[in-house]
């Protein structure tokens, strides 16, 4: 079936390196992505989002690039702190209600 | 900034038992879900409510579970008799709508089924 899923189950980085966490959709017509990420013992926080008519967004310190080619999602976190040590989770949604996540990625910072 | 409460934090219930755990989403909100994620897992969608009705539904979602909202604050989900499988993170979301909104969700109900 159709399924979100994320390159590498855990990346190591070390603190003010950058940080880019890929993600790889199946569904063509998935038209909103979203990463969140979610810290031990606690629920999904939005992170940032794109559209599908959309191929870059860019928040505070992150970036998110679609590539609708490939199917293909990655998150860039610029300068990477010790409080951005958590599991980082792309989902998507297409004409339904329902988020679509990914099996997540655990990102760890080290000093 | 507003947020998605839960109550409990944690549950520990015998199996076949029933469950209620509440949610009280972001007062503006319109659309209103309830996710799980069992240890370890990926974050899995339930179902999906609006306007008093529910709206889209997964597969887990079978007769054993209901959805409510009995009043203008509270969402709550129902689990009549409870599996030993039914024991995860159950996260409920709200958002202002559904086309250009992200899910804001709660930090969620530890479900422990024994």
């Amino acid at each position: 079936g159709e399924s979100v899923g994320l390159h590498l189950p855990t990346l190591s980085v070390q603190e003010g390196d950058n940080s880019i966490i890929n993600c790889a959709y199946s569904n063509s017509a998935s038209d909103y992505f979203i990463w969140y990420k979610q810290e031990s013992g606690k629920g999904p926080q939005f992170i940032i989002d794109i559209r599908s008519n959309m191929d870059k967004r860019q928040g505070q310190r992150v970036t998110v690039l679609l590539n609708k080619t490939v199917k293909h999602l990655s998150l860039q976190i610029a300068a990477t702190q010790p409080g951005d040590s958590a599991v980082y989770f792309c989902a998507e949604r297409n004409s339904g209600y329902a988020l679509n996540f990914g099996k997540g990625t655990s990102l760890l910072v080290t000093p | 900034e507003p947020e998605v409460t839960q109550t409990p934090s944690h549950q520990v219930t015998q199996m076949g038992q029933e469950v209620i755990l509440r949610c009280v989403p972001i007062s503006n909100h319109l659309y209103f879900y309830w996710y799980r994620q069992i240890l370890g897992q990926k974050v899995e969608f339930l179902v999906s409510f609006y306007n008093n009705e529910i709206s889209e539904k997964s597969e887990i979602f079978d007769d054993q579970f209901s959805v409510e909202r009995p009043d203008g604050s509270n969402f709550t989900l129902k689990i009549r008799s409870t599996k030993l499988e039914d024991s995860a993170m159950y996260f409920c979301a709200s958002s202002e709508n559904r086309d250009t909104g992200y899910e804001y969700f709660g930090p969620g109900t530890r479900l422990t089924v024994l």
